[in-house]
């Protein structure tokens, strides 16, 4: 079965320069989440999209934002990186329908930021 | 989301049963009990969820007491891939068109044993 897609699997950036993680939902998946897991630390949700609108909000800072496209995947842009935006970063995507909205998570894309 | 409570850690041995539980005193009457895992840095993978029935699946088993106060996930023939990070998480089913982030607590640390 098709899983969530996420480009790329492995970012290296520097201090202060800006990254672009991509999220490919599962296919008749409306919703798109975005989580960051830094080392040692649990999954923290940070944003969701719900056909193509923003939906809930979590911890995310104002340094990052995102969007989903009319094709449903989804973009997390990041500024001004840290040291401390080094983390993996997982997207999740849920099916559209009433009866359900199931996670499923993606791979993830590690960010190490020097 | 109800709190949810999770024994740090766990072993089991290879080919018996893994009875995780999972403490949700709080809960709400449409909140259902969802379990997720994460093997190493993977992402996390959604397991089982139900509502106040006992439900299974290919992977699991959910049992959740009649005052659904608390649950126990069963995995009835561990194996060592089934070593990971298990997760209780407590939140609506489905919240009407919105997309709710998951809140992930500590989990439960599972180490099957040869």
């Amino acid at each position: 079965a098709a899983g969530v897609i996420q480009s790329p699997r492995h970012l290296i950036k520097e201090k202060r320069e800006t990254a672009t993680l991509k999220c490919y939902p599962i296919p008749r998946h409306d919703t798109v989440y975005w989580y960051q897991q830094g080392p040692g630390q649990d999954p923290q949700f940070l944003i969701s999209f719900y056909e193509k609108m923003q939906s809930d909000k979590g911890s995310i800072p104002d340094r990052f934002s995102a969007q989903q496209f009319s094709d449903y995947h989804s973009e997390l842009n990041m500024s001004s990186l840290e040291l401390g935006d080094s983390a993996l970063y997982f997207c999740a995507s849920s099916p559209e329908g009433p009866t359900t909205d199931t996670q499923y998570f993606g791979p993830g894309t590690r960010l190490t930021v020097l | 989301d109800a709190k949810t409570t999770q024994p740090t850690s766990m072993d089991c041995a290879e080919g018996r049963a893994a009875n995780l539980p999972c403490n949700h005193s709080t809960i709400s009457g449409n909140e259902y009990v969802y379990w997720y895992r994460q093997i190493h840095s993977q992402g996390p993978q959604y397991i089982i969820h139900g509502l106040k029935n006992n439900e299974t699946n290919e992977m699991a088993s959910l049992i959740i007491t009649e005052d659904r106060k608390s649950s126990t996930l069963i995995l009835p023939h561990a194996t060592l891939r089934d070593t990971a990070v298990y997760y209780c998480i407590v939140r609506v089913g489905y919240s009407g068109g919105g997309a709710d982030g998951l809140t992930f607590g500590k989990g439960t640390h599972l180490i099957i044993q040869p």
